[in-house]
């Protein structure tokens, strides 16, 4: 999986909780994605970097926050979980940019309670 | 809108056929579009993109064709397989919103 990890890829948490999820590339890539995978939506956008401390919002960001520390690390945090963020996420990463392939990986499901 | 969609959201096919899967979309400034596999339990897989200054392009037993007059994307898979099995979905990027916007994918499913 291009060298993707992201972990936890299992989750249950309560309504109200913070949660971090973790993504981790060997691959030296610039641009890394959080994404979000739900029924009769498929797969949109939640933040990106396009490189370290360089984040932008995508088209579903509230509610979630992201950091980029360092290029092989983005994390994404759900800073009081709600059950309407109960979802597959999934991040990606790519070389150059948005209108490029990206490589995803294996995906966290995440369960709100 | 912007909106990505797919004329099917199920398909089955006989392996050893040839799949086509459509997708449509409603944005004419997108100038690049994706098509990604996703299996069952698994993150999607990029299979082959194309650019707004083509028509058609050709992978190994997949091919994309892109009608930018009407719309429309459409992926065909050559001798379908039972690993083909799972759901596709299209991708068109939007210009100046800086973003990938995924259509609802189509299950393919072979018969053997």
């Amino acid at each position: 999986d291009a060298g993707i990890t992201q972990s936890p890829r299992h989750k249950v948490t309560e309504t109200g909780t913070p949660v971090t999820l973790r993504c981790h590339q060997t691959e030296n890539h610039r641009y890394m994605y959080w994404y979000r995978q739900d029924p009769g939506h498929g797969l949109r956008l939640i933040h990106y970097s396009y490189g370290v401390k360089d984040t932008d919002k995508g088209e579903v960001s509230d509610g979630y926050s992201v950091s980029r520390s360092k290029t092989e690390d983005f994390l994404l945090t759900l800073e009081s979980a709600t059950s309407s963020q109960t979802s597959v996420y999934f991040c990606a990463i790519s070389g150059q940019g948005v209108d490029t392939e990206a490589f995803f990986g294996q995906g966290t499901r995440l369960t709100v309670v | 809108g912007e909106s990505v969609g797919l004329h099917l959201p199920t398909l089955s096919v006989q392996e050893g056929d040839n799949s086509i899967i459509n997708c449509a979309y409603s944005n004419s400034a997108s100038d690049y579009f994706i098509w990604y596999k996703q299996e069952s339990g698994k993150g999607p897989q990029f299979i082959i993109d194309i650019r707004s200054n083509m028509d058609k392009r050709q992978g190994q037993r997949v091919t994309v064709l892109l009608n930018k007059t009407v719309k429309h994307l459409s992926l065909q898979i050559a001798a379908t397989q039972p690993g083909d099995s799972a759901v596709y979905f299209c991708a068109e990027y939007i210009q100046g919103a800086q973003k990938l916007v995924f259509g609802q994918g189509t299950r393919l499913t072979i018969n053997p």
